[in-house]
């Protein structure tokens, strides 16, 4: 949808178990973004990429692991060290850095139990 | 850190009437100010954007303002109407976003 695609719409996991989540983007666009998303609240950056094989720690990256290896795909790793895992999840890319328009996912609702 | 903040967290408005959502942020090289609409468990979508070298911008019913003195902008959005119901997030950027914390605007019938 509008270029990315998030795989699955809903995820189940039990705690103590690492579960990567699914961020394809064919917009040919250089940067991806993680964000996490708490009912009620707004979005808080996880990770970021500007261009492949490299990416940068946002404002709550711990417990979460990332990878860039083609500039299409950019998988979100949530890991046990997670504490409170459970969450909406948006992907979003955008042209260049924080200065053109963010594109998102439809997202990934992750529970953990 | 750089820190954007808005006001007010909710707004409750008569169908028609005008909404407006004030946005301040403190870092003074920040030149890229998106508004994001995000209906309920849906992705956040741009609805307009103005950037450091224009003071006004509209879209339809929808228009921002900047004040880069008082380093505040905001969204108007007029005539307002059922579907206009969502939470919109401002945002500033000095090459990396920084995001309010939302409003949840509701209109009512």
């Amino acid at each position: 949808d509008g270029g990315i695609t998030q795989s699955p719409k809903y995820l189940f996991r039990k705690e103590g178990q690492n579960v990567t989540l699914s961020c394809e983007q064919n917009l040919n666009h250089d940067a991806m973004y993680w964000y996490r998303q708490d009912p009620g609240q707004g979005l808080r950056l996880i990770y970021y990429s500007q261009i492949v094989n490299d990416f940068q720690k946002g404002d709550i990256a711990e417990g979460y692991s990332v990878s860039r290896e083609k500039k299409e795909s950019f998988p979100l790793t949530v890991t046990s060290a997670q504490k409170n895992p459970t969450a909406f999840y948006l992907c979003a890319s955008s042209t260049t850095g924080g200065e053109s328009p963010l594109h998102f996912g439809n997202g990934t609702r992750l529970t953990v139990t | 850190g750089e820190n954007v903040e808005q006001h007010p967290s909710t707004l409750s408005v008569q169908e028609g009437d005008s909404a407006v959502i004030k946005c301040t942020y403190s870092d003074s090289a920040s030149n890229y100010f998106p508004w994001y609409k995000q209906e309920l468990g849906k992705r956040p979508q741009l609805i307009i954007d103005i950037r450091s070298n224009v003071g006004e911008k509209k879209d339809q019913r929808i228009a921002v303002t900047l004040n880069k003195t008082a380093k505040h902008f905001s969204l108007h959005i007029t005539e307002t109407q059922p579907e206009d119901s969502a939470v919109y997030f401002c945002a500033g950027s000095n090459y990396q976003l920084i995001w309010g914390a939302g409003t949840k605007l509701i209109i009512k019938p």
